[in-house]
């Protein structure tokens, strides 16, 4: 079966950095994405990774080893609003979503 | 500029009840989803469509029917509410199904079945 792994919950501390494991497990890969989703609310896309290496955006970097299975997102200068939901998913062979259950990041001040 | 729009965003049902719950997108999507989130799990996704007038099966369809007439909506149906069928639901909308496309959701609809 297909799965993707991640922690169910992180705690971290404002202006810190903090990083979100993800590990996969898919019927093929076309692509990795990072959503942030705070409570109550839709996600909103993060991130995309097709291929090996760094994706930076601003506080957020994502990287990804095919090889590995493995992605994370990485939060850099943490601030109150970042205390959210962070959804891994992954597209596999036949163009699906495959979502993780998400990541819990609690920011403490 | 509206995206993605969801109606009802919270709606409370007697097992057995019918309802529908709308998605409209005025982005000129072609491809649009049904989603659940339900407490530690990840997103499921109930059916799908790739354009006007087609619509798929995904991971969790059982009990639900959806209907796509036109581009910019899409229709999701519980024809007998289950108690199993509480649930946030999402729709989303994207350009294609492939590549970097990003998904757009709406702000959800909170389902409890009674």
């Amino acid at each position: 079966g297909q799965n993707i792994d991640q922690p169910t919950e992180m705690t971290a501390t404002e202006g810190a950095i903090v990083q979100i494991n993800c590990t996969y497990q898919t019927s093929g890969f076309n692509g990795l994405f990072w959503y942030q989703q705070h409570a109550g609310e839709a996600p909103t896309f993060l991130s995309y990774n097709v291929l090996d290496g760094l994706e930076e955006k601003g506080r957020f970097s994502s990287f990804l080893s095919r090889s590995k299975g493995y992605s994370y997102l990485l939060l850099k200068e943490l601030q109150m609003k970042d205390s959210a939901s962070y959804l891994c998913a992954v597209r596999d062979s036949n163009y699906q979503l495959i979502w993780g259950a998400g990541t819990k990041l609690i920011i403490k001040p | 500029n509206a995206g993605v729009t969801q109606t009802p965003k919270f709606r409370v049902l007697k097992t057995g009840q019918s309802m529908t719950l709308l998605c409209a997108q005025d982005m000129n999507h072609e491809y649009m989803y049904w989603y659940r989130q339900d407490p530690g799990m990840g997103l499921r996704l109930i059916h799908y469509s790739v354009g006007e007038g087609t619509t798929a099966k995904g991971e969790v369809p059982d009990g639900y029917n959806v209907s796509r007439l036109k581009k910019q909506n899409f229709l999701l149906g519980l024809e007998s509410a289950a108690p199993s069928q509480t649930s946030v639901y999402f729709c989303a909308s994207s350009l294609s199904g492939s590549g970097a496309n990003v998904l757009t959701f709406g702000a959800g609809s909170r389902l409890t079945v009674l």
